[in-house]
């Protein structure tokens, strides 16, 4: 079957744009997760969503980002007024449930912020 | 806090070599420990787990097994492939927790 989508899978901004990241999870799977791969902080938890809510935002690592998820399927990332800082590789990751669930992850989404 | 070290690379072996990429972890109680591993230009793949302690994982001829006395768990092949090139994560969960801790990734390439 189809596993987690992610798109778009390359996106480059101009510093201080708007982004968004979308990520499909994979049909029947509630609980969504969003990662961030970078060349100096490896893989990073950003925020998990179980349903529509985020019972765990402490990833965000600023309030320049932020995430929904609607309908329990389709979760956005967002980001206002990117920085180079931002630059990294977005990965989404979804399973059936928590804990001991195990995460599928998407292809991620390679953001360049110039 | 939570955090997982793991060796860095890169790791470079001719086919038919032993590996060993190690790990080691900081966490409170009992967390579940993982491998993952990232093909190139694919996404994530759980590799093995392991939930408890002297649990071992295997696949695909990789196994790891969880050390409370060492907070390890290093992941280990007797005989890589060429196919097996790729980075390997580490990672845990704590127990709780929802979020994977990850290691900084080990490349390992291994030439024909």
């Amino acid at each position: 079957g189809a596993g987690v989508s992610q798109s778009p899978s390359n996106k480059v901004t101009e510093k201080g744009k708007d982004v968004e990241l979308r990520c499909d999870p994979i049909s029947g799977h509630t609980a969504l997760y969003w990662y961030r791969q970078s060349l100096g902080q490896g893989l990073e938890f950003l925020i998990y969503f179980q349903g529509n809510s985020a019972p765990d935002k402490s990833g965000l690592p600023s309030d320049r980002f932020s995430a929904e998820r609607t309908g329990g399927s389709v979760s956005t990332l967002t980001i206002q007024r990117t920085q180079q800082e931002d630059s990294a590789v977005y990965l989404c990751a979804s399973s059936l449930g928590l804990q001991s669930k195990e995460q599928y992850f998407g292809p991620g989404t390679r953001l360049t912020v110039t | 806090g939570n955090s997982v070290t793991q060796m860095e690379g890169p790791v470079t072996l001719s086919e038919e070599a032993f590996l060993t990429i190690n790990c080691t972890y900081t966490a409170t109680g009992y967390p579940s420990l993982f491998w993952y591993v990232q093909y190139p230009g694919e996404g994530l793949q759980l590799l093995l787990k392991a939930t408890k302690a002297d649990d071992k994982g295997s696949n695909k001829g990789f196994e790891a097994t969880y050390r409370k006395e060492t907070t390890s768990f290093h992941l280990e092949k007797g005989s890589v492939q060429v196919s097996d090139s790729a980075v390997y994560f580490c990672a845990l969960r704590q127990g709780g927790s929802e979020k994977l801790v990850f290691g900084k990734g080990t490349k390992l390439t291994v030439n024909p």
